[in-house]
């Protein structure tokens, strides 16, 4: 079966820090993955999305990035954070585009 | 451009109670469509999908949808809440043709349970 991990589950950064967060997935191949802000009241918002190793289309211009340099994982970064940058992240795979998403637990990141 | 309206952005039922969460869709092809259930500081779980087929679609936890086209509705129900579907849930929509990235979400309903 398949499963998706994140870390870590935890963050705290201050202002101005770099940020990593991974998502790798297990028990599938070439799987499409996402990344998604869920900020207070917000609902979910769309990040990055990538549909093979070292190809990724963003959907919101910011100071985050995201890079996929294997086919199961997926890294969200920044060089400098924001105090907007806080929020709950959560990376997710499908199998194709139309499909399902499968979702992992989450990084609460807060940036003070 | 799809989009996917959930009304009511929070419910409330006592234990015992139907629930029924709404959920309309705007599609100019036939869509597919999804209910997810996120618990407190967890990862969205999917709770049942439409793709084609039978309309009426059964999930985990005793809770099913309907698609009705005529509608452009996917309503999501339980005959009888417990307390433990107190939770955000967030209707979804995709479809065949579209982008990589286009799985779109609603806002999301927070539904309470009260004993």
């Amino acid at each position: 079966s398949q499963t998706i991990h994140q870390w870590p589950a935890t963050l705290v950064q201050p202002v101005g820090s770099p940020l990593s967060l991974e998502c790798t997935v297990e028990g599938t191949s070439n799987p499409n993955l996402y990344w998604y802000r869920q900020a207070a009241g917000r609902g979910l918002q769309l990040l990055f999305y990538s549909v093979g190793i070292g190809q990724i289309s963003s959907e919101v211009p910011q100071n985050l990035s995201a890079s996929r340099p294997q086919d199961r994982q997926f890294i969200l970064s920044s060089k400098k954070l924001l105090l907007s940058d806080s929020g709950f992240y959560l990376c997710a795979w499908s199998v194709t585009s139309a499909y399902e998403q499968y979702f992992g637990p989450g990084t609460r990141l807060t940036v003070t | 451009a799809q989009s996917v309206t959930q009304l009511g952005s929070h419910v409330s039922v006592s234990e015992g109670a139907l629930v029924l969460l709404r959920c309309n869709y705007s599609s100019s092809v036939p869509p597919y469509l999804f209910w997810y259930v996120q618990y407190p500081n967890q990862g969205l779980q999917l709770l049942l999908k439409y793709t084609t087929g039978a309309t009426l679609v059964k999930g985990i936890n005793g809770f099913e949808a309907e698609f009705k086209k005529s509608e452009t509705s996917f309503h999501l129900t339980k005959p009888s809440a417990h307390m433990s579907d107190a939770a955000e849930y967030f209707c979804a929509v995709s479809y065949i043709g579209g982008s990589q990235g286009n799985l779109i979400f609603g806002k999301g309903t927070k539904l309470s349970v009260k004993p």
